[in-house]
């Protein structure tokens, strides 16, 4: 059963505009939440988080928005650069909930997302 | 920072071989580290997690005396696939946390073929 979904396997945008990545999850007991991105060869790269406590959280060109109730995440980049072509990672944690006992992270399948010039 | 550093980066070896990853942190102390594994078109998978000094947890379905799990030191974990077969062909990946509310990061994986 998947716990954190990426429905879309694929995105393609143009250099300069928004990318959107989608993310849904189903267990309520995740709390914390991570976007990571891959570059082929490489390890998955921290992006950007966000705790349930709050429903948006921005770092430079990377919006990270929480939606509780429809147990929905999206991770926008604003403008979108063809450096931001890679797969994304959506990963969430029930760390709060478990009393700061479980940080177990459970992951999406990831988007390849591609940016064009 | 928060270099996490795997090695080797690719291993092809025959049926019935144990094969060892090393797992290093290199500007941190991981007081936790996780190891994953990635079957194609698959999402990462979480195998075990590990705190320094203490022995692993699995995850439901993880063969332990498959997979041993050796978090010796802070910087260090190692996993040792026990006579692996071609079912253990995939890709494996750790990661490290210094502390338990910080992100993990990850190496950059090892891809293990069994033929």
């Amino acid at each position: 059963d998947q716990q954190v979904k990426q429905n879309s396997p694929s995105l393609s945008v143009q250099e300069g505009r928004i990318s959107i990545l989608n993310c849904d999850y189903t267990n309520s007991m995740f709390d914390y939440f991570l976007w990571y991105k891959k570059y082929p060869a490489e390890g998955p790269t921290f992006l950007i988080s966000i705790s349930s406590i709050k429903d948006k959280n921005e770092d430079g060109r990377f919006t990270v928005f929480l939606n509780k109730s429809a147990k929905h995440l999206s991770l926008h980049i604003v403008p979108s650069q063809p450096g931001d072509s890679a797969v994304y990672f959506c990963a969430a944690s029930a760390w709060g909930s478990s009393g700061g006992s479980n940080y177990k992270l459970t992951f999406g399948k990831g988007t390849l997302l591609t940016v064009n010039p | 920072g928060a270099v996490v550093s795997q090695h080797p980066s690719w291993v092809i070896c025959k049926s019935g071989t144990s094969v060892k990853i090393e797992c290093r942190s290199l500007d941190f102390q991981a007081t936790t580290m996780f190891w994953y594994r990635q079957f194609p078109k698959q999402s990462l998978m979480l195998m075990a997690t590990s705190n320094e000094g203490s022995k692993a947890t699995y995850e439901q379905g993880v063969e332990k005396d498959k997979f041993l799990i050796n978090h010796a030191s802070l910087t260090l974990s190692t996993l040792t696939v026990t006579s692996a077969h071609p079912e253990d062909s995939s890709f494996y990946i750790c990661s490290a946390s210094s502390k338990s509310n910080q992100p993990q990061h990850f190496g950059d994986g090892t891809r293990l073929s069994i033929l």
